[in-house]
This record gives C-alpha cells, sequence and structure tokens, in this order.
C-alpha cells in the first residue's frame, strides 16, 4: 500500500506570493491534516479535513486555507507569502475524522526569499 | 496554556546501549499519548502509542511508560543502533487533536 505522497518536494517562492501544495493520502484513509515544522520547533497544526469539510483548525492566520476532494486528496495554499512561513509542511492522514495514529507524508520544504 | 515538553534537546548514547527519551505534558486530561520518530528529510514515522488507562507498553524494542502522577512519559529503546539515530517528538492527544513537543535528537556514539 502507498504511503502519503506530498508535492512538490521543494519549493522557491518570495515574498508576496502564493503556493498550493498537494497531498495524497493512503487508500481508504478519509482524513487529512496539514502542520508546519519549523527548525527547532515540533509540529504546529494546521488543520484537519474530513470528508471534504474542515473539522479542525490550529491558531494560524486565514492567508492558510485548504480543501479535500471527494477522493480525499487535499490541497494547502498559503497566501500572500512572508519570509515566516519558510518551513517544511507536513501532510498526515488517518482512517478518521481524529483518528491516530497518523500517517506522514515526507512533506513539502517551503522557502521564502 | 497546555504544552508538552521535552527534557533534553539532545542525547548520545553508545551503541548497544539502552536509551531513555524523557517527555513531560501538562494536560492531566490527555487519554492518548503517541511517540513518532523523525529521520532526516522525512516525515515523522509512529513508534508506540499509549492510552491512559495503561501505564507501560512494549513493542518491538522500544517501551513507553507513562506516570500519570507526574505527568510523565518516557520512551525506552533497547540495544540502540545506529538506525535509531533520530528526532523523537512525543505528543499528548485529547478531543481528537494532538499537541506535540519540541523533539530530542538521539545521537548513536559508534
Amino acid at each position: 500500500k502507498a504511503g502519503v505522497t506530498q508535492t512538490p518536494r521543494y519549493l522557491i517562492k518570495t515574498r508576496g506570493q502564493q503556493v498550493t501544495l498537494s497531498c495524497s493520502p493512503i487508500s481508504g484513509h478519509r482524513s487529512v491534516s496539514w502542520y508546519q515544522q519549523t527548525p527547532g520547533q515540533g509540529l504546529q497544526f494546521l488543520f484537519e479535513y474530513f470528508s471534504e469539510t474542515q473539522r479542525n483548525k490550529g491558531n494560524f492566520p486565514g492567508r492558510f486555507s485548504g480543501r479535500q476532494f471527494s477522493n480525499s486528496r487535499s490541497e494547502m495554499n498559503v497566501s500572500t507569502l512572508e519570509l515566516g512561513d519558510s518551513a517544511l509542511y507536513l501532510c498526515a492522514s488517518s482512517l478518521d475524522l481524529g483518528g491516530q495514529p497518523q500517517h506522514f507524508g515526507d512533506g513539502t520544504r517551503l522557502s521564502i526569499l | 496554556g497546555e504544552s508538552v515538553g521535552l527534557h533534553l534537546p539532545t542525547l548520545s548514547v553508545q551503541e548497544g546501549d539502552n536509551s531513555i527519551i524523557n517527555c513531560a505534558y501538562s494536560n492531566s486530561a490527555s487519554d492518548y499519548f503517541i511517540w513518532y520518530k523523525q529521520e532526516s528529510g522525512k516525515g515523522p514515522q509512529f513508534i508506540i502509542d499509549i492510552r491512559s488507562n495503561m501505564d507501560k507498553r512494549q513493542g518491538q524494542r522500544v517501551t513507553v511508560l507513562l506516570n500519570k502522577t507526574v505527568k510523565h512519559l518516557s520512551l525506552q529503546i533497547a540495544a540502540t543502533q545506529p538506525g535509531d539515530s533520530a528526532v523523537y517528538f512525543c505528543a499528548e492527544g485529547s478531543n481528537y487533536q494532538l499537541i506535540w513537543g519540541a523533539g530530542t535528537k538521539l545521537i548513536i556514539k559508534p
């Protein structure tokens, strides 16, 4: 069974631009969560999607948004990029809403210049 | 606010020795605790979990201990191998959300 797939693996953007990251969950998993990881920090929860609806949300500004499609694939969008948005963005999937354990992809490394 | 933290940011262990990684948590209502391992360039990988109604759980070469009295969680790795080099995260769960600690880097000395 294929794991969680995130694309692209690396991305370089400039301030003010927007970016869309993609996540394909494990087949059969219906919940997708997104996390931001910065150097020296733990994982900061962004949001969780289940059945195409955002069910839980972390403490991030509205520039961070996401969506989930009927096949459970998810995208995350960040608008008006700031230097502080440079981070590793991780996607995790689980069978159900709030399900544990979550299975993580290898992330998208976003660098803002 | 509630938080999960780690006592040591870096732990160096001789290959073959046992490793103990510690974690403190503050939310006494947390009912689920997880350990993840993150190798360089990869996403976190699930190691083992434990529910609050247990105080010990064993896996393959790993044991998690939960002490609810002092709100302490530990991960023990037996016979540490070079492949165990990684950052280890503990996380506590309640209300379907996880709160993550900052991580401990485990270094294996040959």
